[in-house]
């Protein structure tokens, strides 16, 4: 089992769509979490952190949810321009060396048609 | 200007050769990191380090080495390149207190 495991996707959705993604990870103990962006070719780019208190950023909604180990983004009135790959990010927090940075989810595709 | 810079920024290159891949960064990061990215495997942690006195592996490797030269400058090394080598490979400095990550435009390797 992958320690951070996100649906590849793609999800076709049409403009206007409401979607929303999930990212399972392994370690309870695990602290901090992110979703990043990737256009294709390009760097990844941080969209937001996630919030223990689930956490808003206009259209983009975060949501942990501790006990069953997932994240989550929402997407209300997708755009053209949101089509991308989003990068499910968790600090597994194990401590021993090798472990102490971010792990990265292999990324859900979005694809938003008009 | 970028603030975390690669070079080269392409390069194809034949199996045995040496190749570095170098990063520097103006963000004033102690952290910094190197990964690489495979079609859908996402991104994977070669090495990181945390500052100038401090190198760490991270998930895969083997066959690579890196040199953290000065706070804003960490090279990769590939002593005698392989074809699954061919990847895009990413550097990132992090910020300490946030723990954001801020990469580079990514260097394509390709090995014949």
């Amino acid at each position: 089992r992958k320690e951070v495991e996100q649906d590849p996707g793609p999800f076709n959705v049409p403009e206007g769509a409401t979607v929303a993604f999930n990212c399972t990870y392994s370690n309870s103990a695990s602290q901090s979490f992110f979703w990043y962006r990737q256009d294709c070719r390009k760097e990844p780019k941080l969209l937001m952190s996630v919030y223990s208190s689930g956490n808003e950023d206009g259209r983009f909604t975060a949501q942990l949810n501790r006990a069953s180990q997932y994240i989550s983004l929402l997407i209300r009135d997708s755009k053209l321009s949101d089509s991308a790959t989003y990068l499910c990010v968790v600090n597994l927090g194990r401590g021993d060396t090798g472990r102490r940075a971010l792990t990265f989810g292999s990324g859900t595709r979005l694809q938003v048609q008009p | 200007d970028a603030d975390v810079t690669q070079t080269p920024r392409n390069r194809i290159t034949k199996t045995g050769k040496r190749i570095m891949l170098e990063c520097s960064q103006t963000k004033g990061h102690d952290r910094m990191y190197w990964y690489r990215q495979d079609p859908g495997l996402g991104l994977q942690l070669i090495y990181y380090s945390f500052d100038v006195k401090d190198i760490n592996k991270g998930e895969i490797s083997d066959g690579y080495s890196v040199s953290r030269q000065a706070q804003a400058k960490f090279s990769l090394s590939l002593e005698s390149a392989i074809p699954n080598q061919t990847a895009l490979y990413f550097c990132a400095t992090s910020d300490r207190n946030t723990g954001e990550l801020f990469f580079g435009e990514g260097s394509r390797l390709t090995v014949l």
